[in-house]
């Protein structure tokens, strides 16, 4: 059966410095679809990227990247020259069947100004 | 965007009493999911639908039924609410072929109290 764990709770940083979220995604599956996401004090949910098995590289959007380490099951997530607005709630999310993803619990990010 | 709406959004109900929550969606979408989120759990999974009147449990389907019976809405009941379902459900679409390989579109949430 396919686990999701976030071991970082919370997690605090400066205003500018680069900041990455661990997450670990094990699975027995050949091929994988991996998610974040961020929940805002808002509350709402957003997508913010996936990756799946057939993305070789490192990915890059914007002040967001991530990358898949299979030896190690870790999908990380880091976010640069952090930002205020930055402070969330982050998933991570594997996929946990044909029709359904399973989530970590989570990881408090606390940007200070 | 893709037009979910989950209502109502917020509500208080007794213990024993049935709730029932509804998920909106306009586009048609065939994957709809029920999540609850906790503090220190994320979000499970309640049940899902990959089609109208197919439906499955997820991790913590107990105490919860569902129905599909068109498209575009998705009903969660708690057949005899306990202080346990406290809770704010979001119901979530995916606007894959298959859907664990897309990202959800999430509504913006019920928050459940049971008192």
């Amino acid at each position: 059966a396919q686990k999701v764990t976030q071991a970082q709770t919370e997690i605090s940083v400066v205003e500018k410095e680069d900041v990455t979220l661990d997450c670990v995604y094990e699975t027995r599956d050949t091929t994988y679809y991996l998610f974040w996401y961020k929940q805002p004090p808002s509350g709402e949910l957003v997508f913010l990227i996936r990756r799946n098995s057939f993305d070789e590289q490192n990915e890059i959007s914007g002040r967001y990247s991530w990358n898949f380490q299979k030896s190690t099951s870790s999908f990380n997530f880091t976010i640069t020259a952090s930002q205020v607005v930055d402070s969330a709630v982050y998933f991570c999310a594997g996929r946990g069947g044909t029709y359904k993803y399973i989530f970590g619990t989570g990881t408090r990010l606390k940007v200070l100004a | 965007d893709a037009g979910i709406t989950q209502s109502p959004r917020h509500k208080v109900t007794e213990t024993g009493t049935p709730v029932t929550l509804r998920c909106h969606q306009t586009e048609n979408h065939r994957y709809m999911y029920w999540y609850r989120q906790d503090p220190g759990h994320g979000l499970r999974l309640i049940h899902y639908s990959y089609g109208v009147k197919d439906t499955d449990k997820g991790e913590v389907s107990d105490g919860y039924s569902v129905s599909r019976s068109k498209t575009e809405d998705f009903l969660l009941t708690l057949e005899s609410a306990t202080s346990s379902q406290t809770s704010v459900y979001f119901c979530a679409i995916s606007k894959g072929g298959q859907g664990a390989n897309y990202g959800y579109t999430f509504g913006s949430g019920t928050r459940l109290t049971v008192v």
